[in-house]
């Protein structure tokens, strides 16, 4: 079950900050916040993540709420090509491995 | 470097029919998933393997599905006597830590 909730869609306006919203309420201390982005047709393609502190990379910056309850994925100026379905994901630790629960996702569209 | 790869691409087959559908993780990636995905959902966990061992496979939807990964490197995601609710992606995905990485998946259409 995913653990995460979204926004179905979003628009932006191409060249100006996309801000994806994810709320994960029940998440545990040492669950990280994981970003992947879906482009038509092609595999997730990892963005980002976090355990509580903000962080930011080449693609993309997440911050995220001191209760840790929710988090924001910010892509600074966007463009055409960002135009994506975007999952926040918690990964949980199991015996074995770190589980991914994807949710539904956010369908961004990056409009001209 | 060479990310991960999946054949077929596009896979179609008759009710009944038994497929397979292979994965190539990046070399040198210990752990390897399988997971499905419908039509406007979210990627659904099925299988994980560390090397050759199938340590996780509750996601696995029945026991007509079947994964192995005999020398810890190639694995073929198996479905035997195909139902059309099996129509969906089948995405595989590799990690040496804690990331995944995807490959761009097979999609299976069951008539």
């Amino acid at each position: 079950d995913a653990k995460t909730t979204q926004p179905p869609s979003m628009d932006c306006a191409e060249g100006r900050a996309a801000n994806l919203p994810c709320n994960h309420s029940t998440i545990s201390g040492n669950e990280y916040v994981y970003w992947y982005r879906q482009i038509h047709s092609q595999g997730p393609q990892y963005i980002i993540h976090g355990l509580k502190n903000n962080e930011t990379n080449e693609m993309a910056s997440l911050i995220i709420t001191e209760d840790r309850k929710s988090s924001t994925l910010i892509l600074p100026h966007a463009t055409l090509r960002d135009t994506a379905v975007y999952y926040c994901i918690v990964r949980v630790a199991t015996d074995n491995f770190n589980k991914f629960y994807f949710g539904s996702g956010t369908k961004l569209n990056v409009k001209p | 470097g060479a990310g991960v790869s999946q054949s077929p691409r596009y896979k179609v087959a008759k009710r009944g029919q038994d497929v397979a559908l292979r994965c190539d993780p990046i070399s040198g990636h210990v752990s390897l998933f399988w997971y499905q995905q419908a039509l406007g959902q979210g990627p659904e966990f099925l299988t994980y393997f560390q090397n050759e061992a199938q340590l996780d496979k509750s996601g696995l939807p029945s026991d007509r599905f079947f994964a192995e990964r005999p020398e810890g490197s190639v694995s073929t995601l198996k479905i035997q006597r195909t139902q059309q609710e099996d129509s969906a992606v089948y995405l595989c995905a590799s990690s040496l830590g804690w990331t995944q990485y995807f490959g761009p998946g097979t999609r299976l259409l069951v008539l």
